[in-house]
């Protein structure tokens, strides 16, 4: 069974520049979520899906963001404009039912110069 | 205001003995805590899970203990082994949420 995965690994920007992060998650977990890590934090909940609604989006930091999860699948996580404080490591992780087993991605490190 | 705290940062422990990782948190509500570790350049995995009604759990060489008039637990690794070198992230969740609160980290190096 494939994990969950990431696109891309990386991705360096400016400050203003539009940013749109991939998350596969694992095949039939309704549940997605993204997480963010800034260096040396802890790592913080944005947003969980369950299927293609939001489920709790009280993580999100403000309306810079967007995430969409179209037809149950795949998720972007899109940053228009991005910040400097916009830095850090984004994680999607997935599960079949809600609750504790939440896989997790290798995440997306974004630096925003 | 951070509700699950990992307040040492680094940890370095020999080959063979027992690494002993501790969190606190600070809200009473969680109904289940978990440890999670994490490689350079890979997202977190899980490791092992306590619910909030237990007192201990154990798989193999990893127990977790709660004591929850202390708001603490800990992480027991023994023997630790050079491979258990990663970060690792305690992190707490309520059923009526269904997010993870984590941690900063603990950075274990287990050296020969």
């Amino acid at each position: 069974e494939a994990g969950v995965t990431q696109f891309p690994s990386h991705s360096v920007i400016e400050k203003g520049q539009t940013v749109t992060l991939r998350c596969d998650p694992i095949s039939g977990h309704d549940n997605l979520y993204w997480y963010r890590r800034v260096m040396g934090k802890e790592i913080k909940f944005l947003l969980h899906f369950v299927k293609e609604s939001k489920q709790d989006e009280s993580g999100m930091p403000n309306n810079r963001f967007l995430a969409e999860r179209t037809g149950g699948t795949y998720s972007t996580l899109k940053v228009q404009p991005a910040e400097l404080e916009d830095s850090g490591v984004y994680f999607c992780a997935s599960s079949r039912a809600q609750g504790l087993k939440q896989f997790f991605g290798p995440g997306t490190r974004l630096t925003v110069l | 205001d951070q509700q699950v705290k990992q307040n040492s940062p680094s940890l370095s422990v020999q080959e063979g003995r027992i690494s002993i990782l501790n969190c606190d948190y600070t809200n009473s509500m969680f109904d289940y805590f978990l440890w999670y570790k994490k490689y350079p350049a890979e997202g977190p995995t899980f490791l092992i899970s306590i619910s909030s009604i237990k007192d201990k759990n154990e798989d193999g060489r990893f127990t977790v203990f709660l004591n929850k008039s202390a708001k603490h637990l800990s992480l027991h690794i023994v023997p630790s082994q050079p491979g258990d070198s990663a970060v690792y992230f305690c992190a707490a969740i309520s059923y009526n949420t269904d997010k993870l609160i984590f941690g900063t980290g603990t950075r274990l190096q287990v050296f020969p």
